[in-house]
């Protein structure tokens, strides 16, 4: 069931330059989106949400961008940094149909900012 | 910055033995979850809980699994008679509010049954 994709499985960058990670989606009742970012051995980290009323949302270096006709997504970080290396986890919650915020996950883009 | 924990890191066990899984959420979240993730696969949901009850479940939440609050502070999961393929990292997670409130996750539990 791939309602929430991350096609690309890996993404490498060079520190300083512009890491772009996408995400699409399958279901037009999906309302609120989250970018999670993972590192080995710990927790998914809350990093960025959207809601389906906005197109953009801003936080620092991340922004997140939603285009809601092409059921897609897609998270700017700006400059990345070394740092920023991590497994990163697109969400989405469909609380309209749902009785709590059961996200469903993308299977995940790693990322490596190279020095 | 508040957080929620989970013990233990990490739980061996053999096929067929009960575990628990522990679990505190953020002292004024109201709402707890559990999921997992078997290795090299997607997060998925598990079980939502409020009010002291489940509010929503998955269809791997079958009758060998139980979520239960037994105090003000723990969340608890239990799965009644483990098999090989319940290994996985199970995660807590909490959140506030319903809706466009976000989930705050634990660092996990890795389930190793044998």
């Amino acid at each position: 069931d791939q309602q929430v994709k991350q096609n690309s499985p890996s993404l490498s960058v060079q520190e300083g330059r512009i890491s772009i990670l996408n995400c699409d989606y399958t279901n037009s009742m999906f309302d609120y989106f989250l970018w999670y970012k993972k590192y080995p051995a710990e927790g998914p980290t809350f990093l960025i949400s959207i809601s389906s009323i906005k197109d953009k949302n801003e936080d620092g270096r991340f922004t997140v961008f939603l285009n809601k006709s092409a059921k897609h997504l897609s998270l700017h970080i700006v400059p990345s940094q070394p740092g920023d290396s991590a497994v990163y986890f697109c969400a989405a919650n469909p609380f309209r149909i749902s009785a709590t915020n059961k996200l469903i996950f993308g299977t995940g883009t790693l990322l490596a900012v190279q020095p | 910055e508040p957080e929620v924990t989970q013990t233990p890191s990490h739980q061996v066990t053999q096929m067929g033995q009960e575990v628990i899984l522990r679990c505190v959420p953020i002292s004024n979240h109201l709402y707890f979850y559990w999921y997992r993730q078997i290795l090299g696969q997607k997060v998925e949901f598990l079980v939502s809980f409020y009010n002291n009850e489940i509010s929503e479940k998955s269809e791997i939440f079958d009758d060998q699994f139980s979520v239960e609050r037994p105090d003000g502070s723990n969340f608890t999961l239990k799965i009644r008679s483990t098999k090989l393929e319940d290994s996985a990292m199970y995660f807590c997670a909490s959140t506030k509010d319903r809706g466009e409130s976000p989930l705050h996750f634990g660092n996990g539990t890795r389930l190793t049954v044998t």
